[in-house]
């Protein structure tokens, strides 16, 4: 069974620019979420797709959006980057009914992401 | 808010030698605590979870014990080996948000031959 899968796995923008990440869960898993990972900062959540739905959101500014498709690939985007948006940005999938309890997440190798 | 806050690092160890990073944690509810391993380039691996007080988790001879009245859920391996060498991430979901992880710092170990 294949795992989650991220794309790309890395990215060099400047700032002002806007990026868009890509996220393909595991097979028959509903629910998506995504982390950003700094040295300074750690492992911050960002936010939770469930059936195309946002269903939870960290606390992290406007410029960062998701959203999820039918088939439950998930993207996110960054707009107007900044330097300290250069992170790696994590996915995680869970076979996970709505309203349901706590189901393991899996999640990708990330997307290392830099900003000049 | 939820907080979990992780030993600092990083740690070094001899192979055999006997392993704990310690773990504590502030939560309402009833949390789930579980601890991910993440190998260099690569993303976060479940080694371990429990769901409730005084369950004990264990993988791969990693053990942690969830105490609700230490607040704690410390990680603890009898023999590591260079093949653990990695960064370990102490989380936890409340029962509010189940799909939130709440993450620790991160405890970098290296095991040296």
């Amino acid at each position: 069974k294949a795992g989650v899968t991220q794309t790309p796995r890395y990215l060099i923008k400047t700032r002002g620019q806007q990026v868009t990440l890509s996220c393909s869960p595991i097979s028959g898993h509903r629910s998506v979420s995504w982390y950003q990972q700094t040295p300074g900062q750690g492992l911050q959540f960002l936010f939770e797709y469930f059936s195309e739905t946002q269903r939870n959101k960290g606390n992290f500014p406007g410029r960062f959006s998701g959203r999820q498709f039918s088939n439950s690939r998930s993207e996110m985007n960054v707009s107007t980057l900044e330097l300290g948006d250069s992170a790696l940005y994590l996915c995680a999938s869970s076979r996970t009914r709505q309203g349901g309890s706590y189901n393991e997440q899996f999640f990708g190798p990330g997307t290392r992401l830099t900003v000049l | 808010g939820n907080s979990v806050t992780q030993m600092e690092g990083p740690v070094t160890l001899s192979e055999e030698a006997f392993l704990t990073i310690n773990c504590t944690y502030t939560a309402t509810g009833y949390p789930s605590l579980f601890w991910y391993v993440q190998y260099p380039g690569e993303g976060l691996q479940l080694l371990l979870k429990a769901t409730k007080a005084d369950d004990k988790g264990s993988n791969k001879g990693f053990e942690a014990t969830y105490r609700k009245e230490t607040t704690s859920f410390h990680l603890e391996k009898g023999s590591v080996q260079v093949s653990d060498s990695a960064v370990y991430f102490c989380a936890l979901t409340d029962s509010g948000s189940a799909r939130q992880l709440t993450f620790g710092s991160g405890t970098q170990l290296t095991v040296l031959p």
